[in-house]
């Protein structure tokens, strides 16, 4: 059963923090999203990757939050410093251009920056 | 810039009670208009994508409907399991996967 895995599914850190969230994306899929999900916004694109370069990061507040695919089978999302307002649920997504185009969505990660 | 904006924002119904989600849209070149599904503390589970006017799609009790300025989800007959929120989401442009989401529409069922 293929899906796309998002580690930690919950983290509460302290604000000033370096927080990491890792995606394995669905094997062979090449299009990869980070996505945050709040009450107030809803789900806003952050960053998005074909095969493995970042194409569009800019829903990323460049200068705490990056993006990166060291390899097909990872991506991760950094926050550094974190702060109380990136708390928010984050979902990675995985796609095949040109087939498949709909996104698959990870369950996501929670996080609290307390 | 691309705009999705779902209507009712909630929306409660009796079991076997139908009714429709409305999703409005305003991009330019739309490559595909998408529906998802979304349980408590999940991530959005994939339903359907449209892609020209009057193309339907239909899945279970749900059914979806295109036009060049809105899409309609349509549920027949809802029982308590499809209490969920639904998310429209639009992707335009060739060479751009980007999706973009109207903030959804939580479906409440009362057995």
């Amino acid at each position: 059963d293929a899906r796309v895995t998002q580690t930690p599914r919950h983290k509460v850190t302290e604000m000033g923090q370096e927080v990491t969230m890792r995606c394995q994306p669905i094997l062979g899929h090449n299009t990869v999203f980070w996505y945050r999900q709040t009450m107030m916004q809803g789900l806003e694109l952050l960053a998005y990757f074909r095969n493995r370069a970042p194409l569009d990061d800019s829903g990323m507040p460049k200068d705490r939050f990056s993006a990166e695919m060291p390899d097909a089978t990872l991506a991760t999302l950094k926050i550094q410093p974190s702060e109380p307002r990136d708390s928010a649920v984050y979902f990675c997504a995985s796609g095949l251009v040109g087939k498949n185009t709909e996104a698959f969505f990870g369950q996501g990660t929670r996080l609290t920056v307390v | 810039e691309d705009q999705v904006t779902q209507s009712p924002e909630a929306l409660r119904l009796q079991e076997g009670e139908s009714s429709s989600l409305n999703c409005s849209y305003t991009v330019s070149g739309l490559r595909g208009l998408f529906w998802y599904r979304q349980d408590p503390g999940k991530g959005p589970e994939f339903l359907f994508t449209l892609y020209s006017a009057g193309e339907e799609k239909e899945k279970e009790r749900l059914k979806a409907t295109l036009t060049k300025k809105e899409s309609f989800l349509h549920i027949t007959a809802p029982k308590p399991e499809d209490s969920a929120t639904y998310l429209c989401a639009v992707r335009r442009g060739f060479g751009n996967e980007k999706l973009t989401f109207g903030t959804g529409t939580r479906l409440t069922i009362i057995p």
